[in-house]
């Protein structure tokens, strides 16, 4: 079965200072998809990035940065010089191919509630 | 473009009545997902509608149901209602059946609180 686990339930840093938020999940599979979601106050979940299990490359993105290490089995998301607009729950999210690959085959992790203070 | 629609914000019912929720997606979009996101439980799958069918539906009991019109827009019903149905009720949208991307537009939700 999958599993995603946060373990950071909530995390508080200052404005501009850098943040990891990590993401270690469980599968039996060998390919796989990983996922970075968004949800602010508003609610609504954004989608951030998208991993399949044969790409370990790191990306980077802006101020956004995934690092994706198989042998860890953790697909961390890290925040350089953090805005108080990146206040925010953020969940990862794993998807098995032998479930379909789909998004109804997605299990979240419980998220972290990311605070930026001014 | 409109994004994911959901109607209502909020939603205040007590034990044993039903509550119908509505969703309409991105124009163009024909997969429909709902999502339940109860306090301390995080995001767990409800159901999926993909032109018109329920296509998978997650560990819910059967008194969670739904329909996809042929407009694409989809309703969920909750019958029966307990109080440990109170949760935010989300919506997403997809283009491509969510198949192999898992890229999903969401709305921004319906409060559900049950007394």
């Amino acid at each position: 079965a999958q599993k995603v686990t946060q373990a950071q339930t909530e995390i508080s840093v200052v404005e501009k200072e850098d943040v990891t938020l990590d993401c270690v999940y469980e599968t039996r599979d060998t390919t796989y998809y990983l996922f970075w979601y968004k949800q602010p106050p508003s609610g609504e979940l954004v989608f951030l990035i998208r991993r399949n299990s044969f790409d370990e490359q790191n990306e980077i993105s802006g101020r956004y940065s995934w690092n994706f290490q198989k042998s860890t089995s953790s697909f961390n998301f890290t925040i350089t010089a953090s805005q108080v607009v990146d206040s925010a729950v953020y969940f990862c999210a794993l998807s098995e191919a032998s479930s379909g690959g789909g998004a109804d085959g997605l299990t979240f992790g419980k998220g972290t509630h990311l605070i930026i203070q001014p | 473009e409109a994004g994911v629609t959901q109607s209502p914000t909020h939603l205040i019912k007590t034990r044993g009545q039903q509550a119908t929720l509505r969703c309409s997606p991105i124009s163009g979009h024909t997969s429909v997902y709902w999502y339940q996101q109860a306090l301390g439980l995080g995001l767990q799958f409800l159901l999926w509608y993909d032109e018109g069918e329920e296509r998978n539906r997650g560990n819910f009991p059967p008194r969670f149901s739904g329909r996809q019109f042929p407009n694409y827009s989809s309703e969920l019903n909750v019958n029966a209602l307990e109080l440990e149905d109170s949760a935010l009720y989300l919506c997403a949208s997809s283009l491509d059946r969510g198949q192999n991307t898992g890229e999903l537009f969401f709305g921004e939700g319906s409060r559900l609180t049950v007394l």
